[in-house]
């Protein structure tokens, strides 16, 4: 089945950096973006960026630019979203999920977030 | 902050009808399609409403969408208690450059 299984949850320290893992299966790699999302404890949804795995363009939320890296890695159908310079206020749940592709009644296209991972908690404690 | 206006609570008892508000601007809602994500407790978002009043396959038709110039809405008829969770609307946001959304709300079936 059309699934995303993203890597386990990590403690850093601050000033570190992490990097969380997005593995695609179910479908063909390539013809999907995948954009990042995270949810601080208790909050709403940010989003972080998106990259292609076609191409590996990305295209990142400016309050993560020069701190986020957004990889692909088409030989094992992953994603990977990298962040440095770790702060308390980064813990938080982050999800990938694939950009699927969508029509209104008119048949204009939309973009959406049909499919998530489990998501993926990153907890920033001295 | 969240760019998109949402009323951080709603509820209802079961059968009621409730509908979620979704207010944008000119710049994402008044030019991008609308998105609503339900996001029961512990768990992963999941996909409720796409292009503004469209269900992707498996959503039951209890749940519809309606968008009007920069403001949207989901409704839910005959609300049941599996409904409870916290429903995101979401947008392109055109001079952002990216997608934005609502701050949720938490739906709470009485």
């Amino acid at each position: 089945q059309v699934q995303l299984v993203q890597s386990g949850g990590e403690v850093k320290k601050p000033g570190a950096s992490v990097k969380v893992s997005c593995k695609a299966s179910g479908y063909t790699f390539t013809n999907y973006g995948i954009t990042w999302v995270r949810q601080a404890p208790g909050q709403g949804l940010e989003w972080m960026g998106w990259i292609s795995p076609y191409n590996g363009d990305t295209n990142y939320a400016q309050k993560f630019q020069g701190r986020v890296t957004m990889t692909t890695d088409t030989s094992t159908t992953t994603v990977s979203m990298e962040m440095r310079s770790l702060r308390s206020d980064d813990t938080a749940m982050y999800y990938c999920a694939r950009e699927g592709n969508f029509f209104d009644g008119s048949g204009a296209r939309g973009d959406a977030f049909d499919i998530w991972g489990q998501g993926t908690l990153i907890t920033v404690s001295s | 902050q969240s760019v998109l206006t949402q009323p951080p609570s709603a509820s209802g008892t079961p059968g009621q009808r409730v509908t979620i508000s979704c207010s944008g601007s000119r710049y994402d809602m008044g030019i991008s399609h609308v998105y609503w994500y339900q996001q029961l407790p512990g768990t992963a978002p999941k996909l409720l409403m796409h292009t503004n009043d469209q269900r992707p396959s498996g959503v039951p038709d209890r749940f519809s969408g309606s968008k009007s110039g920069t403001s949207a809405s989901l409704a839910i008829s005959g609300l049941r208690s599996e409904d409870e969770a916290d429903y995101y609307c979401a947008a392109w946001h055109d001079s952002l450059s990216g997608w934005v959304f609502g701050g949720g709300t938490k739906l709470t079936v009485l």
